[in-house]
């Protein structure tokens, strides 16, 4: 079975100052990764994904995350944190090898940007 | 619309009714899921349908849930009996081929449930 880890349930950083947001996962085959963030009173919005290829992912708002298969973690990174980052950020795993099975999520990460 | 309406954003009941909370999917899309989110929580899976059939029913957690598409596009989560501890966000994501296998969800706002 596939599992997703968030060591953090809360982050918090000064604007400016490089974040980043941890998770850890688990596996039987090859994992596809992704973060999703979700603002106060909106649906998840996807960032990023990792499927195959470099291990540094590129995503939207500035956002990327390096995929490191002997630790197996997928930690999300900002070089510049803003205030309008603040947020619930959710990694989130599924298994390549078991046909079309639904992503599993990890119990999320508050980030708190203050300026 | 453009992106993945759930209707009603707010649901309070009684132990013991009966609920319907709706989703429409994104036009097109062929994938559509039902996860729960209970607080401080992250989604949890319940449901995965591929156009008319429920591929997934692994999450629902007993027989009290029930989803259907009939028509391969409107999903309806039916809930029987509701108890507490059903009280949740109920979220839909929809996706489409290649971004679907790969596991990119467009997720709607969700139905808020309380279960006085």
């Amino acid at each position: 079975a596939q599992s997703v880890a968030q060591p953090e349930d809360q982050v918090n950083v000064a604007e400016g100052n490089p974040l980043t947001v941890k998770c850890t996962y688990s596996v039987s085959g090859n994992p596809y990764l992704f973060w999703y963030v979700q603002y106060p009173n909106r649906g998840l919005q996807f960032l990023l994904k990792y499927i195959t290829g470099d291990n540094l992912v590129k995503g939207s708002y500035g956002f990327e995350a390096e995929f490191n298969k002997s630790q197996t973690s997928f930690h999300l990174k900002k070089p510049s944190a803003l205030v309008s980052d603040s947020a619930l950020y959710f990694c989130a795993v599924r298994d390549d090898g078991s046909g079309n099975t639904p992503l599993v999520f990890g119990k999320g990460t508050r980030l708190s940007v203050i300026a | 619309g453009a992106g993945v309406s759930q209707t009603p954003s707010n649901k309070v009941t009684e132990k013991g009714k009966y609920v319907e909370l709706r989703c429409d999917p994104i036009s097109g899309h062929t994938a559509l899921y039902w996860y729960r989110q209970s607080l401080g929580q992250g989604p949890e899976f319940l449901i995965y349908f591929q156009g008319t059939g429920a591929a997934d029913d692994s999450g629902l957690p007993n027989d009290r849930f029930f989803a259907v598409r009939p028509e391969g596009s409107v999903s309806t989560l039916k809930i029987q009996r509701t108890e507490r501890g059903d009280s949740a966000v109920y979220l839909c994501a929809s996706s489409s081929g290649l971004a679907g296998a790969l596991g990119e969800l467009f997720f709607g706002e969700g139905s808020r449930l309380t279960v006085l």
